[in-house]
């Protein structure tokens, strides 16, 4: 079957650092994405990975490894407005190209 | 700033009930999907339009119908629903074809259903 986990919910400190785990076992593998989700908004598109190692984005990386189905996304200097669900997806190699999702990781950031 | 436009924002309808969801994208896109998204679960992918045509359905039962009368816009029509269907429903877009598989979803706001 297809599977991805990500932690359920983490809490850091505002100016920290945190980092968000995923592990997936798919059919394939076509590439890894990370998406941030606001409260009652749309997810939006955070960062793409299809080769082993570190993307980096301002604040956000996000790391790669295909032998391990393991990817963590990387964030630095943590703000208030962080605070969001991170949703991890692995688009698999069926005829469509789908994604397969997580349930997401709920960010909470203290002062 | 998205340019995936969803309406309504809410939606409370009885299980007797007919109505429709509709999405609109400016980007250019060519493939639509529409998304359940229930709480503390992953995203469920309903239906799948590449270039106006369905690629995708999984399972979704017959009192959801989609409609995609051209690459802009995408519409769900609901009836008889179920208190369970309840969830926030997300339409997205991308690049369509073989050649998008790198291609990042836009997702709209999405439309907060409840079912009484």
């Amino acid at each position: 079957g297809q599977n991805i986990d990500q932690p359920t919910e983490m809490t850091a400190t505002e100016g920290a650092i945190v980092q968000i785990n995923c592990t997936y076992q798919t059919s394939g593998f076509n590439g890894l994405f990370w998406y941030q989700q606001h409260a009652g908004e749309a997810p939006t598109f955070l960062s793409y990975n299809v080769l082993d190692g570190l993307e980096e984005k301002g604040r956000f990386s996000s790391f790669l490894s295909r032998s391990k189905g393991y990817s963590y996304l990387l964030l630095k200097e943590l703000q208030m407005k962080d605070s969001a669900s991170y949703l991890c997806a692995v688009r698999v190699q069926d005829s469509n190209y789908q994604l397969i999702w997580g349930a997401g990781t709920k960010l909470i950031i203290k002062p | 700033e998205t340019g995936v436009t969803q309406t309504p924002r809410h939606l409370v309808m009885g299980m007797t009930n007919k109505k429709s969801l509709k999405c609109e994208q400016h980007l250019g896109h060519n493939a639509m999907y529409w998304y359940k998204q229930s709480a503390k679960k992953p995203l469920e992918l309903m239906f799948v339009y590449n270039f106006k045509e369905q690629t995708e359905n999984n399972s979704v039962p017959s009192r959801f119908s989609p409609e995609c009368p051209n690459s802009s816009h995408l519409f769900l029509h609901l009836h008889t629903l179920q208190p369970e269907d309840s969830a926030l429903y997300l339409c997205a877009s991308s690049q369509g074809g073989t050649g998008g598989y790198n291609s990042p979803l836009h997702f709209g706001n999405g439309t907060r259903l409840t079912v009484t």
